[in-house]
């Protein structure tokens, strides 16, 4: 199982990014997936599920709105489109796979960093 | 506003046992909550360690085991090793779509 992700990087306040994470070594449309942030020296934090369908998406409450999850089950790839990102955002984002299911984090990613800062 | 809690540190002699708990704010954790357990070291993602209460990732050590305990989810640590000093997060589903992580246990082994 391999979860490859890409698109952080350094972002103003209010601007948008969007992060990807490809999936290989397991049967990407059969599992729901995960997105979970840490923020520099804080723990982990549950951000977004998407089905393994796309058909249903939760969200944290500190979302309200702003993020996006997304998947593209013919290009085995997750996405998370950020918008209006204020310094809080600031975090390692890593992407995780649930299986069937399941409730848990099964495999995750290597995390990519998001830096909002002027 | 539901919160859950870990202990911030524990320490645990070579050999010894340790058991990490993972309380809810709203009330008791019970095999409902589904709840699992994971380990991260300093620049590395986290690894899951058990998921559903006590089912053991593949290649988890068996000094590894979950429970339920006085209504909290409980991880003990069974002969502990050097190698085992991480932090460890619990995470509990605790509703339709919402999964809460506790803010982690650091663990040192001395």
């Amino acid at each position: 199982v391999q979860l490859v992700q890409s698109g952080g990087g350094v972002v103003q306040p209010g601007r948008s990014l969007r992060l990807s994470c490809a999936a290989s070594g397991f049967t990407f449309s059969s599992y729901g997936m995960h997105w979970v942030r840490q923020a520099p020296g804080k723990g982990l934090e549950w951000v977004a599920f998407t089905s393994y369908d796309g058909r249903n998406k939760y969200y944290a409450e500190f979302v309200k709105g702003r993020f996006t999850i997304s998947r593209d089950n013919s290009e085995d790839t997750l996405y998370l489109q950020l918008n209006s990102l204020g310094a809080e955002d600031t975090a390692l984002y890593y992407c995780a796979n649930s299986p069937g299911a399941r409730t848990h984090f099964d495999s995750w990613g290597q995390g990519t960093l998001v830096t909002v800062s002027s | 506003q539901t919160v859950v809690t870990q202990e911030p540190s524990f320490s645990v002699s070579p050999g010894g046992t340790v058991t990490l708990t993972c309380a809810l704010s709203s009330g008791s954790v019970s095999s409902r909550h589904f709840p699992s357990w994971y380990r991260q070291t300093p620049g590395r993602p986290p690894r899951t360690l058990m998921f559903d209460t006590n089912i053991r990732s593949p290649g988890v050590p068996h000094r590894f085991s979950g429970s339920i305990l006085d209504s909290r989810a409980a991880l003990t640590i069974t002969g502990a090793q050097a190698d085992d000093e991480s932090d460890y997060f619990c995470v509990l589903y605790v509703g339709v779509g919402v999964w809460l992580f506790g803010g982690g246990t650091k663990v040192t082994v001395l």
